[in-house]
């Protein structure tokens, strides 16, 4: 049983540029989160995607948008790059049907952004 | 203003040496509390859920404990291999939005 992945592992990139993170779900699952974490800090809430919709979005601008897609893969888009962008992004995959529950999340590994 | 504040910030520990990491958190209205297992370079693994305050749960060397307030991570006797940080994290109610802690990380030394 796969369980999340994303690519790439890490990415360079220069300020001003645009970068597309990706994230296939673990399997069964239909709810992907985005999640970025800065060095030492914890991971902060990015948006939520279900149904190929965002549900709900943290306090990020509007640079970061994002796509889910039929088969509940999703992408990760940020426009104009700051160095203040550098940082580990993770996706998050859960199912909606448990989320009543308080559903636990499954992270994959993440994207390590720099942006020099 | 809702946020989940984490104690100690790092930690070390002697092999076999127990010791407990706390969560505090001001959410109205807790819909679950989750502690995560973070290695370098690897996101979070989920360890435990808590949903209200007296519950506990334990797996191996950890366990997890709930007030109204705060939880704490207890681990006893711990290993080299339980090094990692510990992350705590709150859903918010009414949201499909967790908030965590910044950690701490735990260092046992052989």
């Amino acid at each position: 049983d796969a369980g999340v992945t994303q690519s790439p592992t890490h990415l360079i990139k220069t300020r001003g540029q645009q970068v597309t993170l990706r994230c296939s779900p673990k399997s069964g699952h239909d709810t992907v989160s985005w999640y970025q974490q800065a060095l030492g800090q914890g991971p902060q809430f990015i948006f939520q995607y279900y149904e190929e919709e965002e549900r709900q979005r943290g306090n990020f601008p509007d640079r970061f948008s994002g796509h889910q897609f039929p088969n509940y893969s999703s992408e990760l888009n940020v426009n104009a790059l700051l160095l203040g962008d550098s940082a580990l992004y993770l996706c998050a995959s859960s199912l909606l049907e448990n989320w009543e529950g308080a559903e636990k999340l499954f992270f994959g590994s993440g994207t390590q952004l720099s942006v020099l | 203003e809702d946020q989940v504040t984490q104690s100690p910030e790092a930690l070390r520990l002697q092999e076999g040496e127990s010791s407990s990491l706390n969560c505090s958190y001001t959410v109205s209205g807790l819909r679950g509390l989750f502690w995560y297992r973070q290695d370098p370079g690897k996101g979070p693994e989920f360890l435990f859920t808590l949903y209200s305050a007296g519950e506990e749960k334990e797996k191996e060397r950890l366990k997890a404990t709930l007030t109204k307030k705060e939880s704490f991570l207890h681990i006893t006797a711990p290993k080299p291999e339980d090094s990692a940080t510990y992350l705590c994290a709150v859903l918010l109610p009414g949201t499909y939005k967790y908030i965590f802690g910044t950690g701490t990380r735990l260092k046992v030394l052989a």
